[in-house]
């Protein structure tokens, strides 16, 4: 089974700009949520998707945002890009099971320079 | 709220030793996961185990096992046999299992290891 996908890998933009990442789940996997890293506020939830519907949403400006398709292929946006949006933006899948035990996985993420 | 405390330094280990990667949590809730990944240079997060909160036993994968002492709130890694390509960085999360939040991971700050040949 093909693992989470995530294009592009790698991006440059400038300040102002805006972006848009994708993310394709593992076959199967309903839920997709998206996590910002950086070296000095390490891993953080951004929001997830679930049937087309953001269920879960992290502490972000409305700059971040995202959706997700029928097919369960969820992009992200961000717009009016500032210098500390340079992270490594990292896509999970999961089953979506009820409870603490559903796990996610990841895709390779996608590498973010604003410059 | 939940969280996550990864304090160690970064760690070395001698090639097919064994070495114990240490994590504490706190939640108010009784029902939760801790799961643990691997983020080698490339960037991807590669998910290694899972305890639940209610599991009897410490969980195994391989070469990997939980220590998981819930009075203490700890939940440590141990790699058994370490090989080079176990170089990387590790994150401890977890999950509680409150509706409508049970899809958000909570992450340490991770801890790097460093296998010596």
């Amino acid at each position: 089974k093909a693992g989470v996908t995530q294009t592009p890998r790698y991006l440059i933009k400038t300040r102002g700009q805006q972006v848009t990442l994708s993310c394709s789940p593992i076959s199967g996997h309903r839920s997709v949520s998206w996590y910002q890293q950086t070296p000095g506020q390490g891993l953080q939830f951004l929001f997830e998707y679930f049937s087309e519907t953001q269920r879960n949403k992290g502490n972000f400006p409305g700059r971040f945002s995202g959706r997700q398709f029928s097919n369960s292929r969820s992009e992200m946006n961000v717009s009016t890009l500032e210098l500390g949006d340079s992270a490594l933006y990292l896509c999970a899948s999961s089953l979506a099971v009820k409870g603490a035990s559903d796990t996610q996985y990841f895709g390779p993420g996608t590498r973010l320079t604003v410059l | 709220a939940q969280k996550i405390t990864q304090t160690q330094p970064g760690m070395f280990v001698q090639e097919k030793e064994a070495v114990t990667l240490d994590c504490t949590y706190d939640t108010s809730d009784p029902s939760y996961g801790l799961f643990w990944y691997k983020q080698p240079s490339s960037g991807e997060m590669i998910f290694l185990i899972y305890q639940g909160s209610y599991d009897q036993q410490n969980a195994t994968e391989g070469r990997y096992s939980l220590n998981f002492q819930k009075a203490r709130k700890s939940a440590n890694l141990v790699i058994s046999a370490s090989q080079l390509g176990d170089s990387a960085m590790y994150f401890c999360a977890m999950r509680d299992a409150i509706t409508g939040a049970n899809s958000k991971l909570t992450f340490g700050k991770g801890i790097t290891l460093s296998v010596r040949p």
